[in-house]
């Protein structure tokens, strides 16, 4: 079985662009994460949907960062406009608590670096 | 909220030896789930094994084992007989029920030949 799916893997791009990182979850999954990793404030949690509906966006840093589920197996982290500050790993995750166990498995992740 | 703590920010290993990472945990949550990931240097984060706060037995999972003691609020990974691809970056997380994980500053392992 496929595990979660993140494109693009390495995003690199200059201030005030516009990005777009994608997410596949795994087939089944009904739970969806988004993270933020960086070396100062190690995994944050950013957003995470319930069967593609937002339930807490609290971990979303500034108005600038927004992300939909259009279905269940497809999600997107917007970031318009970029700013360097935004580099840092992204990671996409998903569970699916039902099966007993809330184990979160990750995607690749996508490097993104904002120049 | 819960709180998870690993002390130790670096741990250096022999081949084939065991190591023991530490993890504390601080919830007032009764029903909670304590995991650890591993993340190698090609930065994905991959799950390793998963303790349930009313499991009785100790989490095993091939040579990665935790020693769980609730009263302490602790769950220390053991891996025995270090390989040198254990080298890595170690995360201990912990929810309460469906919440969301919330996750250590992690251990560095490096496992030496």
């Amino acid at each position: 079985d496929a595990g979660v799916i993140q494109s693009p893997r390495h995003e690199v791009t200059e201030m005030g662009q516009e990005v777009t990182l994608r997410c596949k979850p795994i087939s089944g999954h009904d739970y969806l994460f988004w993270y933020r990793q960086t070396m100062m404030r190690g995994l944050e949690l950013l957003i995470y949907f319930n069967n593609n509906v937002p339930i807490d966006d609290s971990g979303m840093p500034e108005d600038r960062f927004s992300a939909k589920m259009p279905n269940a197996s497809f999600s997107t982290l917007k970031i318009q406009p970029s700013e360097p500050r935004d580099s840092a790993v992204y990671f996409c995750a998903s569970s699916f608590p039902g099966w007993g166990v809330d184990t979160q498995y990750f995607g690749p992740g996508t490097r993104l670096t904002v120049l | 909220a819960q709180k998870i703590t690993q002390t130790q920010p670096g741990m250096f290993v022999q081949e084939k030896e065991a190591v023991t990472l530490d993890c504390t945990y601080d919830t007032s949550d009764q029903s909670y789930g304590l995991f650890w990931y591993k993340q190698p240097s090609s930065g994905e984060m991959i799950f390793l094994i998963y303790q349930g706060s009313y499991d009785e037995q100790n989490a095993t999972e091939g040579r990665y084992s935790l020693n769980f003691q609730k009263a302490r609020k602790s769950t220390n990974l053991v891996i025995s007989a270090s390989q040198l691809g254990d080298s890595a970056m170690y995360f201990c997380a912990s929810n309460s029920g469906y919440s969301t994980l919330t996750f250590g500053k992690g251990t560095m392992l490096l496992v030496s030949p």
